[in-house]
């Protein structure tokens, strides 16, 4: 099946540090998705982008998709202890609903 | 505006007993789409459902089914359990068109 290659998997960090993840594919995607996921609760939807190269800002957060329509990245800066969480990428093909996941990047804060 | 809500949030059933899981969408949103997250993995797609009638299906087998109401909420059953069907199940709400999926909370399901 298909499989998203998301890294790093796990990151620990101070409070302040920028913060920057991908994700990979072998498959090109039409639009990709970022969510956040606390421990026990749903995915929360962070950034969606639909055009390749697009830049979209969401507060501290900013996600790209790349270029060739099979990447995408998250940075997050100036981080702060509320950013913990595991955070996952998102493909979607055209004309299909379904979310193909990666396997998430757990983040840790020091504050 | 209510967001997706899931019920129950914990379950405990034995191997081979069948669940039925349920789900509301948030308000406005016809679609809804059912994962299966095991642990320490990312959600797998389950199927989809739209105007009360399957839209995409993932790879999993015939035991697992589900409906959508006219009031676009949707539950989810697993027949015949099996100890790895243990997972959070998740289901997401869209708007008409749309590609972004909303997550509810969830529901535990636990196997033994």
């Amino acid at each position: 099946g298909q499989q998203l290659n998301q890294s790093p998997q796990s990151m620990f960090i101070q409070e302040g540090e920028d913060v920057s993840m991908n994700c990979t594919s072998s498959s090109i995607f039409n639009t990709w998705l970022w969510y956040k996921q606390d421990p026990g609760e749903g995915p929360v939807l962070l950034i969606a982008l639909y055009k390749a190269g697009e830049l979209t800002s969401n507060g501290r957060l900013t996600a790209q998709f790349g270029i060739t329509r099979k990447d995408s990245f998250l940075n997050i800066s100036a981080s702060i202890p509320s950013d913990v969480g595991i955070y996952f990428c998102a493909g979607q093909f055209t004309g299909r609903r379904a979310l193909t996941f990666g396997s998430g990047t757990r983040l840790q804060v020091q504050p | 505006e209510t967001g997706v809500t899931q019920s129950p949030t914990h379950l405990i059933k034995t191997r081979g007993q069948q669940v039925t899981l349920r789900c509301s969408s948030q308000s406005g949103h016809n679609t809804v789409s059912w994962y299966q997250q095991a642990l320490g993995q990312g959600p797998q797609f389950i199927f989809q459902y739209y105007r009360e009638e399957e839209n995409g299906r993932g790879n999993f087998p015939p035991r697992f089914s589900g409906l959508q109401f006219p009031n676009y909420s949707s539950e989810l059953n697993v027949n015949a359990l099996e100890l790895d069907d243990s997972a959070l199940y998740l289901c997401a709400s869209s708007p008409q068109g749309a590609y972004e999926q909303y997550f509810g909370p969830g529901t535990r399901l636990t196997v033994t």
